[in-house]
């Protein structure tokens, strides 16, 4: 199975901030990963597809970038309706892993 | 309006069964591949398995803690999704989550969630 390695596992910071999110996978997945902000009591939301694909709707201050194994999630300036948690996804092969989250507190 | 909307979660003794049901909507369900992920109380996220669409043979796959113990199903006719659960465990306690893949195949994520809904295994 392909492990999805998130850091940091908690992350602070400030309306305002720029923050970023790394996501790792044990073996190469080319550009095969999402990522997901979760607020609590919701479903996930699909923020960014293929690596570097911004979802429909999804802001701006959102992108994403990496390939291979190293994948970063990057909010340019923090909203108030950003603190949540954040997951990576891998769909190069079965079985579909998740990376263990990251929570983005103020 | 494009819409997950699960149903069947429930309390249910270890050792026991559940049938979980997604109804769809808002959307061409025959064409997309469908997938169930669950949850954990304060924990991460966990891939169940996919149902593949009539195309692909409505083909499946599944995480192995749960090959043998869960079956994907779907019914193309009502825009159903099916996890029947059995021998459950206390580790099977958890939120699933019913999720669209997209139909262009542009990517394998999920694009669309339900709700979720609540199975707990306790005696």
């Amino acid at each position: 199975d392909i492990q999805m390695t998130q850091s940091p596992s908690t992350l602070s910071a400030s309306v305002g901030d720029g923050v970023t999110i790394t996501c790792r996978a044990s073996q190469s997945i080319t550009s095969s990963l999402v990522w997901y902000q979760q607020k609590p009591g919701n479903a996930p939301k699909l923020l960014i597809y293929k690596a570097s694909s911004l979802e429909s709707g999804v802001p701006s201050r959102f992108s994403g970038s990496g390939s291979g194994t190293e994948f970063t999630l990057t909010i340019s300036s923090l909203q108030p309706d950003d603190f949540a948690t954040y997951y990576c996804q891998q769909y190069n092969s079965y079985p579909v892993t998740f990376g263990q989250g990251t929570r983005l507190e103020i | 309006e494009v819409q997950l909307v699960e149903s069947g979660g429930g309390l249910v003794q270890p050792g026991g069964s559940l049938r979980l049901s997604c109804a769809a909507s808002g959307f061409s369900f025959s064409d997309h591949y469908m997938d169930w992920v669950r949850q954990a109380p304060g924990k991460g996220l966990e891939w169940v398995g996919r149902i593949r669409k009539k195309s692909n043979s409505y083909t499946t796959e599944y995480a192995a803690s749960v090959k043998g113990r869960f079956t994907i199903s779907r019914d193309d006719s009502k825009n159903s999704l099916y996890l029947q659960m059995n021998s459950l465990g206390t580790e099977d306690t958890a939120v699933y989550y019913c999720t669209r893949i997209p139909a262009t195949g542009t990517h394998y994520g999920m694009d669309v969630w339900g709700q979720g809904t609540t199975v707990t295994v306790s005696s």
